[in-house]
């Protein structure tokens, strides 16, 4: 089955710095991988994500990277601010299982003021 | 559109007692999948239902089990609870249209307290 690894697991930043958080994943058949923000006593809520037809996919400060042939990808916050502070998941999904996602460990990020 | 509804909410059980937990997706959605959230092992995928069907199973023990509705709600059931049970539940709900991979909304999930 499918094994996602995230990096790091605790990331600090000072405010308007930049973050980069990277996954790697085992199964190259994975061709849908989601990004997903959890604040303390919420629900994960999807921030970006990117299918495997296209490397790199942008949606204002956030970004994603996937390298096909390296089976990694990269979640990038620029201008980072407090409100960023949250857990990052970054999953993936297989073909043929659409709807049956494989989570990474999460990062702590925390945006210092 | 309102969005994934979870209830109950908080819940605490005891050892080999079962709990029955629901999920009532976005409306006209017609996937439903389960995940369970602890600190230990992270998020991992239960079973996945689609029209009344369960289309993928995860790696957990037959005391799990799940099943939907002709309106797409989930339920989820956990028999003979056992302390490791304790964790967040939480729901996601998809279209359920097509082939390609869709985006999944997440419940606000149900705390499971074991003792």
């Amino acid at each position: 089955g499918e094994n996602v690894e995230q990096h790091p697991s605790t990331l600090s930043v000072q405010e308007g710095d930049s973050a980069v958080i990277k996954c790697t994943y085992s199964d190259s058949a994975s061709n849908y991988f989601p990004w997903y923000k959890q604040e303390l006593g919420k629900r994960p809520q999807l921030i970006i994500d990117i299918r495997s037809n296209v490397g790199e996919k942008k949606d204002q400060r956030i970004a994603v990277t996937l390298n096909k042939t390296a089976k990694h990808f990269s979640l990038h916050i620029t201008e980072t601010q407090p409100e960023d502070s949250a857990v990052y998941f970054c999953a993936a999904s297989p073909t043929g299982s659409a709807r049956q996602l494989t989570f990474g460990s999460g990062t702590q990020l925390t945006v210092l003021p | 559109k309102a969005g994934v509804t979870q209830t109950p909410r908080y819940l605490i059980k005891t050892r080999g007692q079962q709990v029955t937990l629901s999920c009532s997706p976005i409306s006209g959605h017609r996937s439903v999948s389960w995940y369970q959230q602890t600190p230990g092992q992270g998020l991992q995928f239960l079973f996945e239902y689609f029209s009344e069907t369960q289309r993928n199973k995860g790696n957990f023990p037959g005391r799990f089990s799940g099943r939907q509705f002709s309106n797409s709600r989930s339920e989820m059931n956990v028999s003979t609870l056992e302390l490791g049970d304790s964790a967040l539940y939480l729901c996601a709900s998809s279209p359920g249209r097509g082939q390609l991979q869709e985006t999944q909304y997440f419940g606000p999930g149900t705390r499971l307290l074991v003792l």
